[in-house]
């Protein structure tokens, strides 16, 4: 199956580091997106994931381990307007759907 | 580009009664999804388009869902009749091209706030 598992909530101070966590259980696995999601607004884009290792996009940055089935998204010098919802989703060939994880809300204090 | 449009944004009816919810693509993407979001169940795949073509259905929960891509610029969620579990934000979203990872960045819709009482 695409099983994805996400924590669902934590809270970190402005400007501060967090990690959010994501694991998957698939056959036949090619990537792992995350998106991020504020309160009442669409999903958007954030990152994708095919290799092994850490890409890096400004004060965000993704880890993927292919063969631990893991995942994490880093968010750096963290701002306020990073309060969201952050998902991540599985994208396996052949059936070329994304699988959502149910999100891990972050809040940002001051 | 405008984005992915959606309509309504939010939209409230009676148990029994027909909803559609309309969706226009982001010009030049080859592919067209429809989910729903709840709090309980999170970002569910309804179906999703290739070249207008339905390609999997199989998360449409029963028959009283359809949804239709008569164009490659246009498309529709039917819900009939609809009923109170309908009740969820139903998003749209295209990509360029759904059969290849690197082109499979799904864009959404600002998304519809179905209320079913």
């Amino acid at each position: 199956g695409q099983n994805i598992d996400q924590p669902t909530e934590m809270t970190a101070t402005e400007g501060a580091i967090v990690q959010i966590n994501c694991t998957y259980q698939t056959s036949g696995f090619n990537g792992l997106f995350w998106y991020q999601q504020h309160a009442g607004e669409a999903p958007t884009f954030l990152s994708y994931n095919v290799l092994d290792g850490l890409e890096e996009k400004g004060r965000f940055s993704s880890f993927l381990s292919r063969s631990k089935g893991y995942s994490y998204l880093l968010l750096k010098e963290l701002q306020m307007k990073d309060s969201a919802s952050y998902l991540c989703a599985s994208f396996v060939y052949g059936n070329n759907r994304l699988a959502f994880g149910k999100g891990n809300q972050v809040v940002v204090i001051p | 580009d405008a984005g992915v449009i959606q309509s309504p944004r939010h939209e409230v009816t009676e148990m029994g009664q027909e909803v559609t919810l309309r969706c226009k693509p982001i010009s030049g993407h080859n592919s067209l999804f429809w989910y729903r979001q709840t709090m309980m169940r999170g970002l569910e795949l309804l179906i999703y388009f290739n070249n207008n073509v339905p390609i999997d259905d199989s998360g449409m929960p029963e028959d009283r869902f359809s949804a239709k891509m008569p164009n490659a610029s246009f498309s529709t969620l039917k819900i009939q009749p609809s009923e109170p579990r309908d009740s969820a934000v139903y998003f749209c979203a295209s990509s360029l091209e759904a059969y290849d990872l690197a082109k499979n960045i799904q864009y959404f819709g600002a998304g519809t706030r179905l209320s079913v009482l």
